[in-house]
């Protein structure tokens, strides 16, 4: 069974510009977090889809947007970039979600660079 | 929302000895604890989880132990090597979330 797939793996951008991450869960995953890794935060929560409907958002401004589609691939977009945006973007998938005691397993992240 | 706190930040042991980790978290409807393990340049891995209807579980070298009283739950290895120097972060959800651990990096000296 294929793991969780993130997509790019590396990206650099400019303050200012926007960015899109995709995310593609385990077959037959339906839930699909996200999480903003950085060395002084630790894993901060994002927000978490299920059947194409955000459960649940993490304390981050509004740049940062999400969606599923029907297929649960997830993409995470965010606006206007700053320097502290500069994150590893990490991207997790269970069958049912976290709330449910279910695995939640993690794609190899996707490294943000904002210059 | 949940409150996970994890000890120590670091942690250096010889080859062969033992390492533990603990954590400790505030939510007590949380019933679900799984440890990761993160290597460079690599997204976290599951390695062990414990569900909260048991209180030791083990998968060869690694075992996992749940105080739900105390609310804090720990990671063993034994036996370490060297392909166990990693970052190894707890978690505990509440609701639709997962709250992790500020990760313990532990390096096994050869």
């Amino acid at each position: 069974k294929a793991g969780v797939t993130q997509t790019p793996r590396y990206l650099i951008k400019t303050r200012g510009q926007q960015v899109t991450l995709s995310c593609s869960p385990i077959s037959g995953h339906r839930s699909v977090s996200w999480y903003q890794q950085t060395p002084g935060q630790g894993l901060q929560f994002l927000f978490e889809y299920f059947s194409e409907t955000q459960r649940n958002k993490g304390n981050f401004p509004g740049r940062f947007s999400g969606r599923q589609f029907s297929n649960s691939r997830s993409e995470m977009n965010v606006s206007t970039l700053e320097l502290g945006d500069s994150a590893l973007y990490l991207c997790a998938s269970s069958f049912l979600g976290p709330g449910e005691a279910n695995e939640q397993f993690f794609g190899p992240g996707t490294r943000l660079t904002v210059l | 929302g949940e409150n996970v706190e994890q000890h120590p930040s670091t942690l250096s042991v010889q080859e062969g000895d033992s390492a533990v980790i603990k954590c400790t978290y505030s939510d007590s409807a949380s019933n679900y604890f799984p440890w990761y393990k993160q290597e460079l340049g690599k997204g976290p891995q599951l390695i062990i989880d414990i569900r909260s209807n048991v209180g030791e579980k083990k998968d060869q070298r690694i075992a996992v132990t749940l105080n739900k009283t105390a609310k804090h739950f720990s990671l063993h290895i034994t036996e370490t090597q060297p392909e166990d120097s990693a970052v190894y972060f707890c978690a505990a959800p509440t609701g639709n979330q997962f709250y992790f651990g500020t990760g313990t990096s532990l390096t096994v000296i050869p």
